[in-house]
């Protein structure tokens, strides 16, 4: 089916550990974005790319990673988890924008983080 | 920041009713787009708006954009049970996408 497809689900981590959330789509799309959704607020912007090899920092970069060696996937690399980077992760992604204008974006269904 | 704020936080109304959300932003933006998300799930693209359109149409929603006031509006005509769920508002501003924090709407039947 295609879509953007996030892994894993579920996660705990300990305090210190590494990680990697994979995201992966099918649609050819140039732009992709991770966010992070924390209870009673809206989607925070980590990381964005508007393509392979171009990444740039969003709104809360901080303790994160991202690289985008190919146009299906964009991971995002917990350096080293920390209580605060509980949450709900979002990964979407769109195509460039063209001569009608600007797309909406294809959200994934998100990965729950608890660090403990 | 540059994120959208929404108005009213929450909003609770009858089947068949109207509801209105409201949405302010900070400077000059290239769109605005509006997203659904169910509880607990991902979100999904309502519709979008360019900085030079003033109002548009989907189905039993309505959007408007002001741009000199910063604020847009999503109108949801007829509402229904399935209607029920977070609204964010996101203005887009060069390749960034920021999101508020949201209205909930509850839709009884």
């Amino acid at each position: 089916n295609a879509g953007v497809t996030q892994t894993p689900k579920f996660q705990v981590l300990k305090t210190g550990q590494s990680m990697t959330l994979q995201c992966a789509q099918d649609m050819n799309h140039e732009y992709m974005s991770w966010y992070r959704q924390d209870p009673g607020m809206g989607l925070r912007l980590i990381h964005y790319s508007v393509g392979a090899g171009i990444t740039d920092q969003g709104e809360v970069p901080n303790g994160y990673n991202v690289s985008r060696s190919t146009t299906e996937d964009f991971p995002l690399r917990l350096l080293s988890a920390a209580p605060s980077q509980t949450s709900v992760y979002f990964c979407a992604s769109r195509r460039r924008p063209g001569p009608t204008g600007y797309y909406g974006y294809t959200f994934g269904s998100g990965t729950r983080l608890t660090v403990v | 920041s540059q994120q959208g704020e929404e108005d009213p936080q929450a909003l609770s109304i009858q089947e068949g009713e109207n509801a209105t959300m409201n949405c302010s932003y900070k400077t000059s933006i290239n769109n605005l787009q509006w997203y659904r998300q169910n509880s607990g799930r991902g979100l999904v693209h309502l519709i979008l708006i360019r900085s030079n359109e003033r109002e548009k149409h989907s189905g039993r929603l309505r959007v408007t954009l002001d741009t000199s006031k910063k604020s847009s509006s999503l109108l949801i005509t007829a509402s229904r049970a399935a209607d029920t769920a977070s609204y964010f508002c996101a203005p887009e501003y060069g390749n960034k996408l920021v999101f508020g924090a949201g209205t909930i709407l509850r839709v009884k039947s």
